[in-house]
């Protein structure tokens, strides 16, 4: 198993260009987390997917776009980048969802982004 | 509402001593609560978690932490750290209102030979 797997690892972009951030699980996890990291603010939430076809906003959604076609994949993206969303970005899944005493979420590598 | 506060920026310790990084939370009611490690380049793993019973909790690579409640701690521990051990920790807690883990900003471990 590849676990969870992100593409690209590191993209330069210009202010106002666009792009989409893959996110591709092989465990048949039914949820799916965007996240963001930057420096002394650990982890937070973008959006995320309780199932094919569905998403849902995290706590700092704004700028993004999300989609869940397929189950094993979760795709994030950016319609016209800004310099403030700079960022590392992981991807995440668990087999469960809502349920904190089983759930265990599973984490891709990280994308590093830098928008000029 | 719930949060992790996770007072120590950065930590460094040498090789072979024992480590503890603190982690606060803030929850009315008895709290789920997470330790997770980045490796450099990686992505998040889960070390342990909380949720009910021994306090004392047992993790993977030789990491344990203790849910103090009076203290409002749950704080890392490791008897002897090897180089290996080096990286990012995260404290977490369950926000049961929105059904999401919410992470602490981090410590950072470096190691000192």
């Amino acid at each position: 198993n590849a676990g969870v797997t992100q593409t690209p690892k590191f993209r330069v972009l210009k202010t106002g260009q666009s792009m989409t951030l893959l996110c591709a699980q092989d465990m048949n996890h039914e949820y799916m987390y965007w996240y963001r990291q930057d420096p002394g603010m650990g982890l937070r939430l973008i959006h995320y997917s309780v199932g094919e076809g569905t998403t849902a906003k995290g706590e700092v959604p704004d700028g993004y776009n999300v989609s869940r076609l397929k189950k094993q994949n979760f795709l994030l993206g950016l319609e016209s980048a800004a310099p403030s969303q700079t960022s590392v970005y992981f991807c995440a899944s668990s087999y469960l969802y809502g349920s904190p005493d089983q759930e265990t979420q599973y984490f891709g590598p990280g994308t590093r982004l830098l928008v000029l | 509402a719930q949060s992790v506060t996770q007072p120590d920026i950065h930590i460094t310790v040498s090789e072979g001593a024992s480590l503890e990084l603190r982690c606060n939370y803030s929850y009315g009611a008895t709290p789920y609560l997470f330790w997770y490690v980045q490796s450099p380049g990686q992505g998040l793993q889960l070390l342990l978690k909380y949720f009910s019973g021994d306090t004392l909790v047992q993790g993977i690579k030789g990491f344990e932490a203790e849910f103090k409640r009076s203290q409002s701690s749950f704080n890392l521990r490791k008897p002897s750290v090897h180089w290996s051990d080096a990286a990012e920790y995260f404290c977490a807690v369950w926000k049961s209102s929105a059904s999401k883990i919410i992470f602490g900003s981090g410590t950072r471990l470096s190691i000192r030979p």
